[in-house]
């Protein structure tokens, strides 16, 4: 079975704060994400990596920065955390290629106060 | 520029009875789908797919969908829910490139 696993379920920061948010896979997979869940907008790509030290910009990446320094490991960076920033984070992992399902984490649910 | 809609936000059904979840999506090429389904508390995990082929595609739980390229439409029925159906469900669409468009979310709530 294909694990991916989240460092934290719930974490609460302060604003301005640096947060960390790590992910790690088991399975060898190339590709890596970070997406931010909002109720009514569904998943919202943040960043993608798809080998060690490579990253694309998703469609938020304003405020976010990443670090894969191992291929199994993809971290989601908040510089200065914000209140605006309070959501739920989904890392998922997939094979490369099109159309490679993803597996997803059980997600990080963070409350910026 | 893809796109993907999930007609209804929530969905209740009483227990047993059949349901119908709805994805419309836009592309201008051809598109990978999928639904995906989120229980409480959980991550998303991989429902069924539709790659190419056979527009009925079956997946896990007694799900299925089919694929209308006529009316760029995905819709996830299944015949008979359990109160234990009770999730989000989301449908995505996927071309090329590295993107997964994700619909808003759909919740089903399944009533004894």
């Amino acid at each position: 079975d294909v694990k991916v696993t989240q460092s934290s379920r719930y974490l609460v920061k302060r604003t301005g704060e640096k947060v960390f948010l790590e992910c790690v896979q088991d399975m060898d997979h190339e590709n890596m994400f970070w997406y931010r869940q909002d109720p009514g907008l569904g998943l919202r790509l943040i960043y993608f990596s798809y080998d060690v030290k490579m990253k694309e910009k998703g469609d938020i990446p304003e405020g976010y920065s990443v670090s894969r320094e191992k291929k199994e490991r993809f971290s989601l960076i908040l510089e200065s955390a914000s209140t605006n920033q309070t959501s739920m984070y989904l890392c998922a992992s997939s094979f490369a290629g099109t159309p490679n399902e993803q597996f997803f984490g059980p997600g990080t649910r963070l409350t910026v106060l | 520029a893809q796109s993907v809609t999930q007609l209804d936000s929530q969905v209740p059904v009483f227990e047993e009875a059949p349901v119908e979840l709805r994805c419309n999506y836009s592309s201008s090429v051809s598109v990978y789908l999928f639904w995906y389904v989120q229980y409480p508390n959980q991550g998303l995990q991989l429902l069924l797919k539709y790659l190419s082929g056979s527009t009925l595609v079956k997946g896990i739980n007694g799900f299925e969908a089919e694929f209308n390229k006529s009316q760029t439409s995905f819709h996830l029925r299944k015949p008979s829910v359990h109160i234990s159906d009770t999730a989000e469900y989301f449908c995505a669409v996927r071309t090329g490139g590295f993107k997964t468009i994700f619909g808003a979310g759909t919740r089903l709530f399944v009533k004894a």
